[in-house]
């Protein structure tokens, strides 16, 4: 596998219900993002890992909490979303967490995504 | 102002067309900028990086104007497959986050 992978691909759940989204990157990189993408607004940061360690909580609610269990996998659990919460939600990496210029150390590459529908 | 903006179109243009799109950024001090292609229902791809007046590479170029503080993405000779959203990046200088705009939607006909 190459890439930044994301699984599930889909995920239908209940208000009640919880469950986790799962990032993998195989690129060596040292800096991991979760991304929200709303119907016709701009990606939304949600948080930011460098080197395992979470650097940016960017204002989300609490039922959402990410785990970094090391530099190549990145979780996002879910736990009593709401239906507003419905959204693709996608992770990135970078190789360093910010770039010199024309270094692209700072360019990010997705994951596929997994689109989140909450009922 | 929005930290980046872009217009949201959509831009209908014919196959062979030449299309242009711009995108103004706030913050005067950002030194790299980007832009990425989303097509529908997939992630964000890097398109083009342009860190000092422009880059370009076969169709399309990139310019940046930082006395207006706008970069602009020109696509030559249109195909069906650019048909896409266009989004502008910019990364934040005081940190990691990075800025994107909401995307400018291309619908290339035959």
């Amino acid at each position: 596998e190459t890439g930044v992978t994301q699984t599930p691909r889909h995920l239908v759940m209940g208000m009640t219900n919880k469950k986790s989204l799962k990032c993998e990157q195989h690129l060596g990189h040292n800096a991991m993002y979760w991304y929200k993408q709303s119907a016709k607004k701009p990606l939304e940061l949600m948080f930011v890992y460098s080197l395992e360690e979470r650097v940016e909580n960017n204002s989300v609610p609490s039922r959402f909490s990410p785990e970094c269990p090391n530099s190549s996998h990145l979780f996002l659990h879910l736990h009593t979303l709401q239906p507003e919460d419905s959204a693709l939600y996608l992770c990135a990496s970078s190789q360093e967490l910010t770039g010199g210029l024309g270094s692209g150390a700072n360019v990010l590459t997705f994951g596929a995504g997994s689109r989140l529908t909450v009922l | 102002r929005k930290e980046v903006e872009q217009d949201p179109g959509p831009f209908n243009v014919p196959e062979g067309a030449t299309v242009a799109f711009n995108c103004t950024y706030s913050n005067s001090a950002s030194q790299s900028f980007f832009w990425y292609r989303q097509d529908c229902r997939k992630e964000p791809k890097l398109l083009m990086s342009v860190y000092s007046s422009g880059n370009e590479d076969g169709r399309f170029t990139a310019q940046l104007n930082r006395a207006s503080q706008y970069i602009s993405l020109l696509i030559r000779d249109s195909k069906l497959s650019d048909s896409a959203t266009y989004l502008c990046v910019v990364p934040d200088t005081g940190g990691f986050k990075t800025i994107f705009g909401a995307g400018t939607r291309l619908f290339v006909k035959a």
